[in-house]
């Protein structure tokens, strides 16, 4: 069945960077494209972008471009998410998802378990 | 960017309610709107999209309507497994916008 594991809890100190992994099984990996979203704690949901896995370009919501990067290993049908020059407001659960059709922008499933990231001094 | 405005923020209903959540769209989508329900501590799951098309393994009693910029989501038959929040998704384009999440309870 399609899984999405994604990489442990982190914690980071303010103006660091963090990389998180989503590792995909149980389809074709470069078929699909994949979202990066997150969750800050009690509140709702947040895009922040979208990488497709085949060629590797990516669209970045624009409140994240010039500090996010988001890449792939084909080899090991990863998907990575970087972001840089944290700050106490990146606290957040964030998942990946996969796209649900392929060749389509459309509507996620399924979802990654999350990673937490606590930024704190 | 598209707005997306769900409605009620929160609801509070007996087993066996008919519940419905309501989502307007700030523009037009066509049908280009999912629903998920998300349980505390868990990921989002997929429960709609295209509006009204039923995910696989999903429930009967939940369904969807609407087309352009009013959505919504209706259970039929509240079960108490189907406490949680709930989230509307743009996605006719980037960047794909969420309405805000309306959690639900039992009486």
């Amino acid at each position: 069945q399609v899984q999405l594991v994604q990489s442990g809890a982190e914690v980071k100190k303010p103006g660091a960077s963090v990389k998180l992994s989503c590792k995909a099984s149980g389809y074709t990996f470069t078929d699909y494209y994949m979202h990066w979203l997150r969750q800050a704690p009690g509140q709702g949901l947040e895009w922040m972008g979208i990488i497709n896995p085949s060629g590797g370009s990516t669209i970045y919501a624009q409140r994240f471009q010039g500090r996010v990067t988001m890449t792939r290993d084909t080899s090991t049908s990863t998907v990575y998410m970087e972001l840089s020059s944290l700050r106490s407001e990146d606290t957040a659960v964030y998942y990946c998802a996969k796209i649900a059709v392929a060749g389509t922008w459309g509507w996620f499933h399924p979802w990654g378990q999350g990673t937490l990231v606590t930024v704190s001094s | 960017d598209i707005q997306m405005t769900q409605s009620p923020s929160s609801l509070s209903a007996s087993v066996g309610d008919r519940v419905t959540i309501t989502c307007r769209a700030s523009q037009g989508l066509s049908n280009y709107l999912a629903w998920y329900q998300q349980k505390p501590g868990k990921a989002p799951k997929l429960l709609i999209y295209a509006a009204s098309t039923l995910q696989s393994g999903v429930p009967s009693r939940f369904s969807g309507s609407g087309s352009g910029t009013d959505f919504s989501l209706t259970i039929s038959s509240l079960q108490p497994e189907d406490v949680a929040t709930y989230y509307c998704q743009a996605y006719n384009s980037a960047p794909y916008t969420f309405g805000q999440g309306t959690k639900l309870e039992i009486k």
